[in-house]
């Protein structure tokens, strides 16, 4: 079973570009999180997805974020304008509908350095 | 609202010794909790969970936690570690949200494993 995927690995921008981060969950996973981790930091939820509904996105600073999932398999995360504070790795990681008993599968995630 | 603590920010131990990873959360409702293991450059990997039943639950590379609701805890514990177990360790709850199971995070614990 191929498992979560996304590209790129790595992302270095200067301030007030943008950037887009690319994640393909697990076939059948209709539950899709983004996170970010800073540096020294545990996992921060961004946006939750159901299928390509938004469940959650409380913690999206929107004004420079945004997220799809439009045909509710691959998704894309973008930022525009970065700050430096956006320095970060981007996870993502997928989940069988309406399993909170089940394990997320995590990406290897993409490191965005800001500059 | 749910959150998840862990209480120690870096663990250093020698090798063949034995470590706790310590892990407190907080809920009104009933969770399900997790251990996830990042090594360096790479998603997260589940450790271990905890649905129901028994309070001690076995996971891979010899861990093992006990989930004691009175503490609301879930301590991460191994006999006797080697070096390759060096690795930064999370604590996550998962809890009913929406449409779907929200996944939190605790801040993580670096554990390094000393010859």
């Amino acid at each position: 079973e191929a498992g979560v995927a996304q590209s790129p690995r790595y992302k270095i921008i200067e301030k007030r570009q943008s950037v887009a981060f690319w994640c393909n969950p697990i076939s059948g996973h209709a539950t899709l999180y983004w996170y970010q981790q800073i540096l020294g930091q545990g996992p921060k939820l961004l946006i939750q997805f159901q299928n390509n509904g938004v469940v959650d996105d409380s913690q999206l600073p929107k004004d420079r974020f945004s997220a799809e999932r439009l045909k509710g398999v691959d998704s894309t995360l973008k930022i525009q304008p970065a700050k430096l504070e956006d320095s970060a790795v981007y996870l993502c990681a997928s989940r069988p509908a309406g399993m909170m008993n089940t394990e997320a599968f995590f990406g290897q995630g993409t490191r965005l350095t800001v500059v | 609202a749910q959150s998840v603590t862990q209480l120690d920010s870096q663990v250093p131990v020698f090798e063949e010794a034995p470590v706790e990873l310590r892990c407190n959360y907080s809920s009104s409702v009933s969770v399900y909790l997790f251990w996830y293991v990042q090594y360096p450059n790479q998603g997260l990997q589940l450790l271990l969970k905890y649905l129901s039943g028994s309070t001690l639950v076995k996971g891979i590379n010899g861990f093992e936690a006990e989930f004691n609701k009175s503490q609301t805890s879930f301590h991460l514990r191994k006999p006797s570690v080697h070096i390759s177990d060096t690795a930064e360790y999370f604590c996550a709850v998962s809890v009913t949200y929406n449409q779907g199971g929200k996944l939190i995070f605790g801040q993580g614990t670096e554990l390094s494993v000393k010859p």
